[in-house]
């Protein structure tokens, strides 16, 4: 049983390169999000996907766009990448009120 | 908006001392979970509380909610290298699928 599944978990870009952040999960679960970790910030929103064929914006949504491809997969999408992306990606996955469940983070450089 | 605030930011210990962090919220919340992230890890689910009053164990960690339902505490009897991490709450209010997080306390503990 994997849970969830993140890749990359590293990646270097360049100022203005695109590309798409990859999350799975086998648990079945409805919801589905997307969180930034910078230090000193916590754990912010960035999207999430309340059922499949529904996304929303969370707290940070700029310069971003996801895809709830199915109810295994949700995307995020960085179209032109910017410094201030410089972060600790994580998707996670719930089923109703229940805890969420973390994939392993994507670790992404903007150079 | 709504806001939960985590105390203290950090915290170092020798090993055996007990260890508590706090977490109150703006807002009355329906339930409240809590998450362990180790350095350099990601997010783990360790409980969630629901009930005004709450006390519940697990091993030498005790999580409280208030009766207000507006607070809520971690304690580790007797720590041990092991708990190092960061210990985050995460609270919902009302019917809001979304997580208010805190900004985590993190924890160091000295051999």
């Amino acid at each position: 049983n994997a849970g969830v599944t993140q890749t990359p978990k590293f990646q270097v870009l360049k100022t203005g390169q695109s590309m798409t952040l990859q999350c799975a999960q086998d648990m079945n679960h409805n919801s589905m999000y997307w969180y930034r970790q910078d230090p000193g910030m916590g754990l912010r929103l960035i999207y999430y996907s309340a059922s499949e064929g529904t996304t929303d914006k969370g707290e940070v949504p700029n310069g971003y766009n996801v895809s709830r491809l199915n109810k295994r997969e949700f995307s995020l999408r960085l179209e032109s990448a910017a410094p201030s992306q410089t972060s600790v990606y994580f998707c996670a996955s719930s089923e109703g009120g229940d805890g969420y469940t973390f994939g392993s983070g994507t670790r992404l450089t903007v150079v | 908006g709504q806001q939960v605030m985590q105390i203290p930011q950090y915290q170092h210990v020798q090993e055996g001392e007990d260890f508590t962090t706090y977490c109150n919220s703006s807002t009355t919340l329906s339930n409240i979970q809590w998450y362990k992230q180790r350095p350099g890890g990601h997010p783990v689910f360790l409980i969630q509380l629901v009930k005004s009053g709450e006390v519940k164990k697990q091993k030498r960690l005790t999580f409280q909610f208030g009766e207000a339902k507006k607070n809520s505490s971690l304690h580790i009897t007797a720590t041990q290298t092991t708990d190092v991490g960061t210990y985050f709450c995460a609270g919902r209010a009302g019917n809001n699928r979304k997580l208010i997080w805190g900004l985590g306390t993190s924890l160091a503990v000295n051999p």
